[in-house]
C-alpha cells in the first residue's frame, strides 16, 4: 500500500512570501492531520480533517494559515504571509477515521526555511 | 494542561546495555499512551500503544497512572534501536488528536 505523499520536500522563501504544502494521504482513509515540528520539539497538531470537514483546528495561527480539504481526499496547507518562526518540518498524516484506536501514519514531511 | 515530557535529549547506551527513555506527561482524565520512533531517513511511525500491551522489536512501555509515567523500555540495545523517540499522548475523546513530547535521541553504541 502506497503511503502517505507529500510534496514539496523541501522549500525556502524570503519572509512575507506565501508558500502552499500538498498532502495525499493513504487511500481510504478519512482523517487527515496537520502538524508542524520546528526543530528540537515534537510534532504539533495543527489542524484536523475528516472527510472535508474540520474536527479540530484550534492551533491554527489563523491570522495566516489555512487549509483546506475540499474532496475528502488530498489536502493543501497554506502560509501567507510567511514569518522567520514558520521555519519547522510540515508533517501530514492520515488514519482511517477518526480515534485513538486508528493508528496515524505520517508523510515524509515539508522541511521549510524561511530567510 | 496536557503535556508530555520528555527529560532526556540523548541517551547513549552500549550495545547489550539496557535502555530506559523517561516520559512524564500531564493530563486530568485517562489518556491513551503512545510512543513513536522515527528511524534515520524514515518517516515517523508507531512502536507501541499502552492499551495494547505488546512488546515490539524488544520493548515494552508501562503506564504508571500515579507517577504519570510512561517509560519505554529494553533489556538489551541493539544498534538498529538507535532513532529519536517521541512518547505521545491522546485524550479519551474521538478526535485522536496526539499531543507529542520534546523526543529523545537513542544513540547505541557498538
Amino acid at each position: 500500500e502506497a503511503g502517505v505523499a507529500q510534496s514539496p520536500r523541501y522549500k525556502i522563501i524570503e519572509k512575507r512570501q506565501s508558500v502552499a504544502f500538498w498532502c495525499n494521504p493513504i487511500s481510504g482513509h478519512a482523517t487527515l492531520y496537520w502538524y508542524q515540528q520546528i526543530l528540537g520539539q515534537g510534532p504539533k497538531l495543527l489542524i484536523q480533517f475528516q472527510n472535508n470537514g474540520v474536527v479540530d483546528d484550534s492551533q491554527l495561527p489563523k491570522d495566516r494559515f489555512s487549509a483546506e480539504r475540499l474532496k475528502g481526499v488530498d489536502s493543501t496547507l497554506k502560509i501567507q504571509p510567511a514569518k522567520l518562526e514558520d521555519s519547522a518540518v510540515y508533517l501530514c498524516a492520515s488514519s482511517p477515521s477518526t480515534g485513538t484506536s486508528y493508528e496515524q501514519y505520517f508523510g515524509p514531511g515539508t522541511r521549510l526555511t524561511v530567510t | 494542561a496536557q503535556r508530555v515530557t520528555q527529560p532526556e535529549k540523548l541517551l547513549s547506551v552500549f550495545k547489550g546495555a539496557p535502555v530506559e527513555l523517561k516520559c512524564n506527561y500531564s493530563y486530568s482524565g485517562s489518556p491513551e499512551l503512545f510512543w513513536y520512533v522515527q528511524y534515520s531517513r524514515q518517516r515517523l511511525q508507531l512502536l507501541l500503544r499502552h492499551i495494547s500491551r505488546e512488546s515490539i522489536k524488544g520493548f515494552t512501555a508501562d503506564l504508571n497512572k500515579g507517577e504519570t509515567s510512561f517509560h519505554l523500555k529494553k533489556p538489551f540495545a541493539q544498534e538498529e534501536d538507535s532513532a529519536m523517540y517521541y512518547c505521545a499522548l491522546s485524550g479519551r475523546s474521538n478526535t485522536g488528536k496526539l499531543i507529542f513530547g520534546q523526543g529523545t535521541t537513542l544513540q547505541v553504541k557498538p
